[in-house]
C-alpha cells in the first residue's frame, strides 16, 4: 500500500462546477498536510496547508480527518485556470520526511 | 512566499558525461534542501536531503556516488549527475523548508529537465 494515495483522475468538469478530491495516508503519526498544485512541466506550488479544523481560501476548502486518515480539497466555481494536477502532501518526523501523492489531474472545460 | 531558483532549467548531455544542477534560496537561508526526481506522469520521489556543512542523506535505492550533493553554503546546494545515462533523463526539482508558524512549508525550485542522449 502506498503511503499517500490519490485518485489519479482525470476529473473533467465544466466551468463553474464544484469538484472534490480525496487523499488517504497510511502513517497515523503523520504531522503536517498540504495540497500543492503542479502545472504541466512546472514545479509544484503550495496551494494550502490543511488543518484539523479545516480551512478555506477563497474558492478552495481543505479538510483533514485524522480518525479516517484522509484529507480533502474542495474547489468551488471552477475556472479554466484551475486545470492542473493537485498533489496531496504529507510530512512526518518534524517536517523532514515529505511524501507526495501521485496527484489528481483536473481539467476544467468551457 | 520564499523563492528558490534552479539552474539550468533545461540541459541535454551525452551519455557518460556529468551534469551539475544548482539550487539557490534567494531571500532566505536554507540549512536543509531536498532533491527530488519526477518521471512523466509520476509523483515526485525524494532522492536525498542536503544538509549545509555535512553529508547528504540519501533515500534507499539512490546511488550516492552517482548523484553527488554538495551544500557548501546556506543558500546553495548542488546536485551532480555523474556518468549520466539515458535512464537518468528526468525532471529534477529542489526544495527548501521555511518555517511558517508551527508548520514547515516547502518551496520548490522551477526544476531542471535533464535529457541524456
Amino acid at each position: 500500500r502506498k503511503e499517500v494515495e490519490q485518485d489519479p483522475g482525470p476529473f473533467n468538469v465544466p466551468e463553474g462546477a464544484t469538484v472534490a478530491f480525496n487523499c488517504t495516508y497510511s502513517n497515523s503519526a503523520s504531522q503536517s498536510f498540504f495540497w500543492y498544485r503542479q502545472d504541466c512541466r512546472k514545479e509544484p506550488k503550495l496551494l494550502m496547508s490543511v488543518y484539523s479544523s479545516g480551512n478555506e481560501d477563497g474558492r478552495f476548502t481543505a479538510q483533514l480527518n485524522r480518525a479516517s486518515q484522509y484529507i480533502s480539497l474542495l474547489i468551488r466555481d471552477s475556472k479554466l485556470s484551475d486545470s492542473a494536477t493537485y498533489l496531496c502532501v504529507v510530512t512526518n518526523t518534524g517536517g523532514f520526511k515529505t511524501i507526495f501523492g501521485a496527484g489528481t489531474r483536473l481539467f476544467v472545460k468551457a | 512566499g520564499a523563492v528558490v531558483s534552479q539552474h539550468p532549467s533545461r540541459v541535454i548531455c551525452k551519455s557518460g558525461t556529468s551534469v551539475k544542477i544548482e539550487c539557490r534560496s534567494l531571500d532566505f537561508q536554507a540549512t536543509t534542501m531536498f532533491w527530488y526526481r519526477q518521471f512523466p506522469k509520476q509523483s515526485l520521489m525524494l532522492m536525498a536531503t542536503s544538509n549545509e556543512g555535512s553529508k547528504a542523506t540519501y533515500e534507499q535505492g539512490v546511488e550516492k556516488d552517482k548523484f553527488l550533493i554538495n551544500h557548501a553554503s546556506l543558500t546553495l546546494s548542488t546536485l551532480t549527475v555523474t556518468s549520466a545515462h539515458p535512464e537518468d533523463s528526468s525532471f529534477y526539482i529542489c526544495s527548501a523548508h521555511v518555517l511558517a508558524g508551527v508548520l514547515y512549508e516547502q518551496y520548490f525550485g522551477p526544476g531542471t529537465r535533464l535529457t541524456v542522449t
